[in-house]
């Protein structure tokens, strides 16, 4: 299974700012996506990340409120611009192995004041 | 909503005991994939079965599916107190490209 890392791993933020969120994959993936965890809820797809082009975003997520950047095989970036408490969750990466298993970065718990 | 169905909402059971959790879903998949997750932590990956696949075995783990009825089930034996944690169950579904749609999830405590 590939390893995944996030960056940060928890951050406490003001409202009305953004925060940029890592995602390091330690191999060459193909499917890269985001998903957001509100409290005591289950996950919720955000986006697919894509490489080397637009994010395709699903219902209820627009670029301008989470923009995702996928530069290459291992590496993308969501943003939670203009934050605002309804926005703490956790957010996650997950890539997609050869046999279709997902695999989850390790989660960004942000908390917006 | 889209989002798949557990029950039950929450279990505790004994140390020792069989855990057993079902995942409703609504439509056609390729496969299912149950998760784990502590404390609102990362997912751990337990298992997935194909949509073609009726039981599939991990460990202590035992998955069944039953794509007629839209259902599958999660089964712990000899749970420990390791064990408990949130379950999720996620259907990617038939063309969805990957994209994973999550059960509502399983409170497991498993009591010493």
């Amino acid at each position: 299974s590939a390893v995944i890392s996030q960056k940060p791993s928890r951050d406490i933020c003001q409202r009305g700012t953004s925060l940029t969120i890592q995602c390091q994959v330690d191999s060459q993936v193909t499917m890269m996506f985001w998903y957001r965890q509100q409290p005591g809820q289950s996950l919720t797809l955000i986006a697919t990340a894509n490489q080397g082009s637009e994010a395709t975003y699903e219902s209820g997520f627009v670029i301008d409120k989470f923009p995702i950047s996928r530069p290459n095989l291992t590496f993308s970036t969501l943003t939670v611009s203009n934050m605002s408490p309804e926005d703490s969750s956790i957010y996650l990466c997950s890539v997609v192995a050869g046999g279709g298993e997902q695999f989850f970065g390790p989660g960004t718990r942000l908390t917006v004041l | 909503s889209q989002q798949g169905e557990e029950d039950p909402q929450a279990l505790s059971i004994q140390e020792g005991e069989n855990a057993t959790m079902n995942c409703s879903y609504k439509t056609s998949i390729n496969n299912l994939q149950w998760y784990r997750q502590n404390s609102g932590r990362g997912l751990v990956h337990l298992i997935l079965i194909r949509s073609n696949e009726r039981e599939k075995h991990s460990g202590r783990l035992r998955v069944t599916l039953d794509t007629s009825k839209k259902s599958s089930s999660l089964l712990i034996t000899a749970s420990r107190a390791a064990d408990t944690a949130s379950y999720f169950c996620a259907t990617d579904a038939m063309d969805s490209s990957y994209k994973l749609i999550f059960g509502s999830g399983t409170r497991l405590l498993v009591r010493p």
